[in-house]
């Protein structure tokens, strides 16, 4: 069956970086986009970007203002997104997610990644 | 940027029937995804392409998707069935989020 397992809570404090990994099984990894999620408590789900995990094209949000990297490893089956320059407002749940049945939808989601940023 | 909006909170009676609106720019255009949300977990998709249902997911659940409008419709409503609800669509190879409604069931 599909999984997306997501790598544990990160503490980080202002200024670092985090870097968070997702690992797929159930399916064959480079013929799927995996997209980044993330949510602020009590938030509403905020998209980050994407990778094509064949070629390793990536397309990320302008709001996060070139500070997310998202990158992948195709014999590990693993993406990975990594934030930059930590604020408080980058608390959050950090997810990712795919659409392995062609649905244009996320039909598969990770259990989620606490990072909080604090000094 | 393209903006998706939806209601903060819709309430509804056990047995009767809910809707949820998500307005956007020529939404009608594009294919709408509805999320289900509760607390502490993962989103879980309801509705993709308008108005499909995956696998697994009650026929109480239904959607449409004409103009500037999509809509997420629960007949007979659960109180199972409380939760955040979230849209989706696509633009320009960007992913778009509403920004949320709370479904409570009275």
């Amino acid at each position: 069956q599909v999984q997306l397992v997501q790598s544990g809570a990160e503490e980080k404090k202002p200024g670092a970086s985090v870097k968070v990994s997702c690992k797929a099984s159930g399916y064959t990894f480079t013929r799927h986009a995996i997209h980044w999620v993330r949510q602020a408590p009590g938030q509403r789900l905020e998209w980050m970007g994407w990778i094509n995990t064949g070629d390793g094209n990536t397309k990320c949000s302008q709001n996060l203002q070139g500070r997310v990297t998202i990158t992948r490893d195709t014999s590990a089956n693993t993406a990975y997104m990594e934030l930059s320059s930590l604020r408080s407002e980058d608390t959050s749940m950090y997810y990712c997610t795919c659409s392995v049945a062609g649905l244009d939808a996320f039909d598969f989601w990770g259990q989620g990644t606490m990072v909080t940023v604090s000094s | 940027s393209y903006e998706l909006i939806q209601p903060p909170s819709v309430s509804g009676s056990p047995g009767q029937t809910a809707s949820i609106t998500c307005s956007g720019d020529k939404l009608g255009d594009k294919y709408a995804s509805w999320y289900q949300q509760k607390p502490g977990q993962s989103p879980v998709l309801v509705i993709y392409q308008d108005n499909k249902r995956p696998s697994g997911i009650p026929e109480r659940f239904s959607g449409s998707n004409s103009g500037n409008t999509a809509t997420l419709t629960i007949s007979g409503t659960q109180a199972v069935d409380e939760a955040d609800y979230y849209c989706q669509a696509w633009d320009s190879s960007t992913v778009v989020f509403g920004g949320g409604t709370r479904l409570t069931v009275l």
